[in-house]
């Protein structure tokens, strides 16, 4: 268990639909980061907050979009959803040094 | 920014041979550089990691090595099982207070076969 939590684990929506991954980093931890892992693809990083500001932005689409909470908890907001959204999910925090992943979240557009 | 190129691909080996995986990177200020296994459907794992002011880090069968001058770093697994087959990721970046921000190579799936 690295300590960051995902919710959902799974989701199914359609095409068009927008969703909600959340995310708890680890204890102590300011910095978030979230990834997209398509099938059998490497980890694509979509953008990283350290204590409720963005760090930096990777190749997010328009369509998404993030935020980080006072508590240091983060949302990742996917709307109009295409069958090419479909993926794993992760999010991941950071101390100074290591970046630790959570279980991910999986989406399934249909 | 920082481009982490990974090879090979993909990797087969026979159990108990010996794994090599290769990866350069492109910022010659990245001082800090990780390797993530992911076995399917999980998440990936820090497995070794290394900096830059070291040139080799063994762990058990797993050992990295660092050339700065070259900027290219290697993981190297011993003894391969079954259980060694993943997806294998490098990284690297550099460490900095505000956070890091790493960038990954693309992967290599190893496949040890029996």
């Amino acid at each position: 268990d690295s300590g960051v939590t995902q919710t959902p684990k799974h989701l199914i929506t359609a095409t068009g639909q927008r969703v909600t991954l959340r995310c708890s980093p680890r204890s102590g931890d300011l910095s978030v980061y979230w990834y997209q892992q398509s099938l059998d693809q490497g980890l694509q990083f979509l953008i990283q907050y350290y204590n409720g500001e963005e760090r930096a932005k990777g190749n997010i689409l328009e369509r998404f979009s993030a935020q980080q909470f006072p508590d240091l908890h983060s949302e990742l907001n996917l709307s109009s959803l295409e069958l090419g959204d479909s993926a794993l999910y992760f999010c991941a925090s950071s101390d100074l040094n290591t970046i630790y992943f959570g279980e991910g979240s999986w989406l399934t557009v249909v | 920014g920082e481009n982490v190129e990974q090879h090979p691909s993909t990797l087969s080996v026979q159990e108990g041979d010996s794994a090599v995986i290769k990866c350069t990177y492109s910022d010659s200020a990245s001082n800090y550089f990780p390797w993530y296994k992911q076995e399917l459907g999980k998440r990936p794992q820090l497995i070794i990691d290394i900096r830059s002011n070291v040139g080799e880090k063994k762990d058990q069968r797993i050992a990295v090595t660092l050339n700065k001058t070259a900027k290219h770093f290697s993981l190297h697994i011993t003894e391969t099982q079954p259980e060694d087959s993943a997806v294998y990721f490098c990284a690297a970046n550099r460490i900095k207070a505000a956070g890091n921000k790493l960038t990954f190579g693309g992967g290599t799936r190893v496949l040890v076969k029996p």
